[in-house]
């Protein structure tokens, strides 16, 4: 089993909806990070939680740390939101990261 | 600020071949980490340095070796390539090795072993 698990794999949305990608950890983290790779390759840090709640633009990102699950949420959808999302941890105090198999989001317009 | 390079952008080698790869942090950023993304499997964790000397290491072969200069920046080398090493090479780097750092990642390198 992996150590990160994300869900769902594939999402397919149409322009305005609203969004939730979810991740759950079965390790101790430091940290979890949500990131977002554009096809080419380049990968793009969105956000940093240990706790609590984070909102940038459209984006929110939670994380309960009891229940080892994080969620992020894009509100107003747009096709230039389409990418991979994918959820990473600090396993302990390492400073790697252990990653998730990504979400493929498609937004239509 | 110029962000986390890498050089080259592709690299085609053969089977048996050794390989290089750079990754030049951003300016004052102390920690580098190495990732492999090869297809179908997502990222996986390959090398982490940070002040010069190797901090945690991947499930990865000791044909996978890298190193840390004196000003930050990195190689990776991967000796007697196997075709299923093809796969995109990502460094990032982070200002300490703290967990509490977010990571800034680099263009990446695509390895291509034929």
């Amino acid at each position: 089993k992996n150590e990160v698990e994300q869900s769902p794999q594939n999402l397919t949305a149409q322009e305005g909806e609203f969004i939730t990608i979810n991740c759950s950890y079965s390790v101790g983290i430091s940290a979890l990070h949500w990131l977002q790779q554009h096809p080419g390759g380049g990968i793009v840090s969105l956000f940093m939680l240990s706790s609590g709640k984070k909102k940038h633009g459209r984006l929110i990102a939670t994380i309960n740390i009891q229940e080892k699950h994080s969620s992020l949420h894009i509100t107003a959808s747009h096709p230039r939101d389409s990418a991979v999302y994918i959820c990473a941890v600090n396993r302990g105090s390492q400073g790697n990261l252990i990653f998730g198999k990504g979400t493929k989001l498609s937004v239509k317009p | 600020e110029a962000g986390v390079t890498q050089s080259p952008t592709h690299l085609i080698k053969t089977r048996g071949q050794q390989a290089t790869l750079r990754c030049s942090p951003i300016s004052g950023h102390t920690s580098v980490y190495w990732y492999q993304q090869a297809l179908g499997l997502g990222l996986q964790f390959l090398l982490w340095y940070d002040e010069g000397e190797e901090r945690n290491r991947g499930n990865f072969p000791p044909r996978f070796s890298g190193r840390q200069f004196p000003n930050y920046s990195s190689e990776l080398n991967v000796n007697a390539l196997e075709l299923e090493d093809s796969a995109l090479y990502l460094c990032a780097s982070s200002f300490r090795g703290s967990s509490a750092d977010t990571q800034y990642f680099g263009p990446g390198t695509r390895l291509t072993v034929l």
